[in-house]
């Protein structure tokens, strides 16, 4: 079974607009962790938010948020205000089982329209 | 800002030949990873390594593999016999310095390119 699922293979939105990415999780472990990066087309990937499973309030870093509902197991992010640099490929992942590593889903490809 | 360097940023090899591909972690980490990602595919783990040993492996990690640490400062994945299906983007990542501190932060990577 997939671990971390991603069911939006792209999303478009305009700018300035607020946009979801969805991601949803499966691990019996109560402690872990969920990240989202961010990957241009130039390759890097880039740290975006942090959410840890014992964290009362969710994550919030400038533009980008979490929408964390564990109950649901869901961890989408939420950018605010995008901006045309927002387009890239965007991964979630999570770090369970009481190991560091990362197990990341397929991605969704955001495009950002003037 | 301190960031994660990787070494060389594209590298071009025949089938059979041993690569090395270099990282410098983040100066006060802890905690070191090798991922990779085929083309247009999603990240996979390759191998952490912590306080000079290797902490977890995946499948993918095998005896063509290995890691090592030869300083203070560097990071490297050795593939002893590429194989065309090696190629794909090599991320290496670091974490730490404390335990709890879980966040990995990526180098730019390293385009081997297999053939």
């Amino acid at each position: 079974a997939q671990k971390i699922t991603q069911t939006q293979p792209g999303m478009f939105v305009q700018e300035k607009e607020a946009v979801t990415l969805d991601c949803t999780y499966d691990t019996s472990d109560p402690s872990y962790g969920l990240f989202w990066y961010k990957q241009p087309s130039s390759g890097e990937m880039i740290f975006l938010i942090y959410q840890g499973s014992y964290d009362q309030q969710n994550a919030t870093e400038g533009r980008y948020s979490l929408n964390f509902q564990k109950a649901r197991k869901s961890a989408n992010l939420v950018i605010s205000a995008s901006q045309l640099g927002d387009s890239a490929m965007y991964f979630c992942a999570m770090r369970d089982g009481g190991y560091s590593t990362l197990t990341f889903g397929k991605g969704t490809m955001l495009l950002v329209s003037p | 800002e301190p960031e994660v360097t990787q070494t060389p940023s594209h590298q071009v090899t025949q089938m059979g030949q041993e690569v090395i591909l270099r990282c410098v972690p983040i100066s006060n980490h802890l905690y070191f990873y090798w991922y990779r990602q085929i083309l247009g595919q999603k990240v996979e783990f390759l191998v952490s390594f912590y306080n000079n040993e290797i902490s977890e492996k995946s499948e993918i990690f095998d005896d063509q593999f290995s890691v090592e640490r030869p300083d203070g400062s560097n990071f490297t994945l050795k593939i002893r016999s590429t194989k065309l299906e090696d190629s794909a983007m090599y991320f290496c990542a670091s974490s730490g310095p404390t335990t709890g501190t879980y966040e990995q932060y990526f180098g730019p990577g390293t385009r081997l390119t297999v053939t």
